[in-house]
Protein backbone atom coordinates (compact mmCIF):
# COMPACT_ATOMS: atom_id res chain seq x y z
CA UNK A 1 0.00 0.00 0.00
CA UNK A 2 0.98 3.37 -0.28
CA UNK A 3 2.93 4.66 2.65
CA UNK A 4 4.59 8.02 4.09
CA UNK A 5 7.22 6.88 6.41
CA UNK A 6 10.63 8.28 8.11
CA UNK A 7 13.88 5.94 8.06
CA UNK A 8 15.24 6.49 12.08
CA UNK A 9 13.05 6.78 14.82
CA UNK A 10 15.09 8.96 16.83
CA UNK A 11 17.63 11.24 16.18
CA UNK A 12 20.65 12.65 18.65
CA UNK A 13 22.32 15.59 17.82
CA UNK A 14 24.49 17.72 19.65
CA UNK A 15 23.92 21.45 20.02
CA UNK A 16 24.83 23.61 17.35
CA UNK A 17 25.43 20.73 14.67
CA UNK A 18 23.46 20.46 11.93
CA UNK A 19 20.43 17.57 11.91
CA UNK A 20 18.86 15.52 9.06
CA UNK A 21 15.43 14.11 8.79
CA UNK A 22 14.23 11.71 6.17
CA UNK A 23 10.87 10.45 5.20
CA UNK A 24 10.41 8.44 1.90
CA UNK A 25 6.98 8.29 0.16
CA UNK A 26 4.98 5.81 -2.18
CA UNK A 27 2.75 7.78 -4.27
CA UNK A 28 4.82 9.25 -6.84
CA UNK A 29 1.70 11.58 -7.94
CA UNK A 30 2.01 13.87 -4.71
CA UNK A 31 2.36 16.86 -5.32
CA UNK A 32 2.31 18.77 -2.10
CA UNK A 33 4.49 18.35 1.19
CA UNK A 34 4.88 19.66 4.51
CA UNK A 35 7.31 19.11 7.63
CA UNK A 36 5.80 19.29 10.90
CA UNK A 37 7.17 19.74 13.95
CA UNK A 38 5.01 18.24 17.26
CA UNK A 39 6.67 19.23 20.65
CA UNK A 40 5.79 16.89 23.59
CA UNK A 41 1.97 17.63 24.73
CA UNK A 42 1.28 19.69 21.85
CA UNK A 43 0.23 19.69 18.35
CA UNK A 44 1.96 20.01 15.20
CA UNK A 45 3.28 22.52 14.06
CA UNK A 46 3.98 23.56 10.47
CA UNK A 47 7.79 24.46 9.51
CA UNK A 48 7.82 24.70 5.96
CA UNK A 49 6.56 23.18 2.41
CA UNK A 50 7.24 21.83 -0.97
CA UNK A 51 5.98 21.51 -4.13
CA UNK A 52 6.81 18.94 -6.39
CA UNK A 53 8.11 21.59 -9.16
CA UNK A 54 11.21 22.12 -7.01
CA UNK A 55 13.66 20.31 -5.70
CA UNK A 56 15.19 22.49 -2.79
CA UNK A 57 13.55 25.07 -0.27
CA UNK A 58 14.89 27.49 2.12
CA UNK A 59 13.31 28.69 5.47
CA UNK A 60 14.69 30.24 8.62
CA UNK A 61 17.30 27.33 9.88
CA UNK A 62 15.42 25.02 8.01
CA UNK A 63 15.69 23.38 4.43
CA UNK A 64 13.93 20.95 3.05
CA UNK A 65 15.24 18.69 -0.38
CA UNK A 66 12.84 16.79 -2.81
CA UNK A 67 14.21 13.58 -4.86
CA UNK A 68 11.40 13.14 -6.91
CA UNK A 69 13.27 10.14 -8.41
CA UNK A 70 13.47 8.33 -5.50
CA UNK A 71 10.52 9.44 -3.93
CA UNK A 72 12.68 11.05 -1.11
CA UNK A 73 12.25 14.13 1.51
CA UNK A 74 14.53 15.20 3.80
CA UNK A 75 14.69 18.22 6.15
CA UNK A 76 17.61 20.19 7.60
CA UNK A 77 17.98 22.11 10.72
CA UNK A 78 21.05 24.05 11.10
CA UNK A 79 22.88 24.58 14.10
CA UNK A 80 20.17 22.85 16.14
CA UNK A 81 18.97 24.10 19.32
CA UNK A 82 17.46 22.68 22.50
CA UNK A 83 14.46 23.98 21.21
CA UNK A 84 14.54 22.27 18.43
CA UNK A 85 13.90 18.69 20.23
CA UNK A 86 10.83 17.36 19.05
CA UNK A 87 9.22 14.85 16.61
CA UNK A 88 9.33 15.48 13.07
CA UNK A 89 6.67 14.27 10.73
CA UNK A 90 6.36 14.82 6.93
CA UNK A 91 2.93 14.29 5.41
CA UNK A 92 1.87 14.05 1.35
CA UNK A 93 -1.06 17.19 1.99
CA UNK A 94 -3.23 16.31 -1.01
CA UNK A 95 -4.10 13.09 0.65
CA UNK A 96 -3.56 14.61 4.10
CA UNK A 97 -1.13 11.37 4.85
CA UNK A 98 1.43 11.76 7.96
CA UNK A 99 4.58 9.88 8.43
CA UNK A 100 4.85 8.34 12.40
CA UNK A 101 7.32 10.95 13.27
CA UNK A 102 11.24 11.00 14.05
CA UNK A 103 12.02 12.37 17.61
CA UNK A 104 15.48 14.51 17.71
CA UNK A 105 16.79 14.87 20.68
CA UNK A 106 19.22 18.03 20.96
CA UNK A 107 22.25 17.30 23.45
CA UNK A 108 23.68 20.72 25.43
CA UNK B 1 -5.69 36.21 19.06
CA UNK B 2 -5.93 33.09 20.96
CA UNK B 3 -5.04 29.86 19.03
CA UNK B 4 -6.82 26.86 18.44
CA UNK B 5 -8.90 26.22 21.93
CA UNK B 6 -9.46 22.03 22.68
CA UNK B 7 -11.12 20.81 25.67
CA UNK B 8 -11.02 18.37 27.77
CA UNK B 9 -6.59 18.14 27.54
CA UNK B 10 -7.24 14.84 28.74
CA UNK B 11 -10.30 12.72 29.00
CA UNK B 12 -10.94 9.61 30.74
CA UNK B 13 -13.43 7.36 30.08
CA UNK B 14 -14.65 3.49 30.73
CA UNK B 15 -15.65 1.21 28.36
CA UNK B 16 -19.31 1.63 26.63
CA UNK B 17 -19.57 5.58 27.87
CA UNK B 18 -19.47 8.33 25.60
CA UNK B 19 -16.73 10.88 24.78
CA UNK B 20 -17.10 14.18 23.50
CA UNK B 21 -13.89 16.07 22.63
CA UNK B 22 -14.13 19.61 21.34
CA UNK B 23 -13.03 21.87 19.43
CA UNK B 24 -12.88 25.67 19.25
CA UNK B 25 -11.39 27.40 16.02
CA UNK B 26 -9.05 30.53 15.97
CA UNK B 27 -11.27 34.03 15.46
CA UNK B 28 -12.39 33.75 11.68
CA UNK B 29 -11.89 30.20 10.86
CA UNK B 30 -14.79 28.38 9.55
CA UNK B 31 -12.93 25.32 8.23
CA UNK B 32 -12.50 22.67 11.25
CA UNK B 33 -10.49 19.29 10.80
CA UNK B 34 -10.29 16.17 13.09
CA UNK B 35 -7.05 13.85 12.87
CA UNK B 36 -6.48 11.17 15.32
CA UNK B 37 -3.11 10.06 16.30
CA UNK B 38 -2.43 6.81 18.02
CA UNK B 39 0.80 5.95 20.08
CA UNK B 40 3.59 5.71 17.96
CA UNK B 41 1.88 6.49 14.58
CA UNK B 42 1.06 9.44 12.10
CA UNK B 43 -1.94 11.56 11.95
CA UNK B 44 -4.93 10.35 10.45
CA UNK B 45 -7.48 12.12 9.09
CA UNK B 46 -11.09 11.68 9.89
CA UNK B 47 -13.11 14.64 9.02
CA UNK B 48 -13.53 17.80 7.55
CA UNK B 49 -16.29 20.25 8.43
CA UNK B 50 -17.08 23.88 7.61
CA UNK B 51 -20.04 25.93 9.55
CA UNK B 52 -23.04 23.36 9.45
CA UNK B 53 -21.59 20.87 6.91
CA UNK B 54 -19.37 17.85 6.56
CA UNK B 55 -17.30 18.26 4.00
CA UNK B 56 -15.24 15.10 3.87
CA UNK B 57 -15.86 12.25 6.47
CA UNK B 58 -13.94 9.43 4.58
CA UNK B 59 -11.45 9.41 7.35
CA UNK B 60 -14.18 8.75 10.27
CA UNK B 61 -15.16 5.26 11.21
CA UNK B 62 -18.51 4.45 10.09
CA UNK B 63 -19.89 3.31 13.90
CA UNK B 64 -19.79 4.81 16.81
CA UNK B 65 -17.91 8.75 15.97
CA UNK B 66 -19.45 11.51 14.75
CA UNK B 67 -18.64 15.12 14.28
CA UNK B 68 -20.33 18.15 13.97
CA UNK B 69 -19.77 22.30 14.04
CA UNK B 70 -22.92 23.73 14.45
CA UNK B 71 -23.46 27.65 13.23
CA UNK B 72 -22.78 28.55 16.92
CA UNK B 73 -20.35 26.87 19.33
CA UNK B 74 -17.42 24.51 18.99
CA UNK B 75 -16.88 22.06 16.72
CA UNK B 76 -17.68 18.71 18.49
CA UNK B 77 -15.97 14.79 17.82
CA UNK B 78 -18.11 12.22 19.47
CA UNK B 79 -17.61 8.89 20.02
CA UNK B 80 -20.58 6.72 21.36
CA UNK B 81 -19.95 3.48 23.40
CA UNK B 82 -15.89 3.98 23.43
CA UNK B 83 -13.65 1.08 23.67
CA UNK B 84 -9.78 0.51 24.27
CA UNK B 85 -8.79 1.40 21.11
CA UNK B 86 -10.15 4.45 20.91
CA UNK B 87 -7.80 5.49 23.56
CA UNK B 88 -5.39 8.40 21.47
CA UNK B 89 -4.83 12.23 20.97
CA UNK B 90 -7.09 13.86 19.12
CA UNK B 91 -6.14 16.51 17.59
CA UNK B 92 -8.26 19.29 15.62
CA UNK B 93 -7.03 21.99 13.14
CA UNK B 94 -8.87 25.04 11.76
CA UNK B 95 -8.15 27.64 8.71
CA UNK B 96 -9.72 30.08 7.16
CA UNK B 97 -10.37 28.81 3.77
CA UNK B 98 -9.87 25.33 3.09
CA UNK B 99 -10.37 25.99 -1.14
CA UNK B 100 -7.35 27.75 -1.40
CA UNK B 101 -5.59 27.33 2.09
CA UNK B 102 -2.01 26.75 2.17
CA UNK B 103 -1.22 24.31 5.55
CA UNK B 104 0.97 27.33 6.63
CA UNK B 105 -2.35 28.49 7.64
CA UNK B 106 -4.30 25.48 8.94
CA UNK B 107 -3.46 25.96 13.22
CA UNK B 108 -3.38 22.74 15.20
CA UNK B 109 -4.99 22.83 18.65
CA UNK B 110 -2.84 20.67 21.21
CA UNK B 111 -5.43 18.21 21.40
CA UNK B 112 -7.36 16.15 23.70
CA UNK B 113 -5.84 12.87 25.21
CA UNK B 114 -8.41 10.28 25.61
CA UNK B 115 -7.71 7.25 27.76
CA UNK B 116 -10.42 4.43 27.96
CA UNK B 117 -10.20 2.24 30.45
Amino acid sequence: GESVGLHLPTLSVQEGDNSIINCAYSNSASDYFIWYKQESGKGPQFIIDIRSNMDKRQGQRVTVLLNKTVKHLSLQIAATQPGDSAVYFCAEWDRLAFGKGNQVVVIP
Amino acid sequence: NAGVMQNPRHLVRRRGQEARLRCSPMKGHSHVYWYRQLPEEGLKFMVYLQKENIIDESGMPKERFSAEFPKEGPSILRIQQVVRGDSAAYFCASSPDSASTPPDTQYFGPGTRLTVL
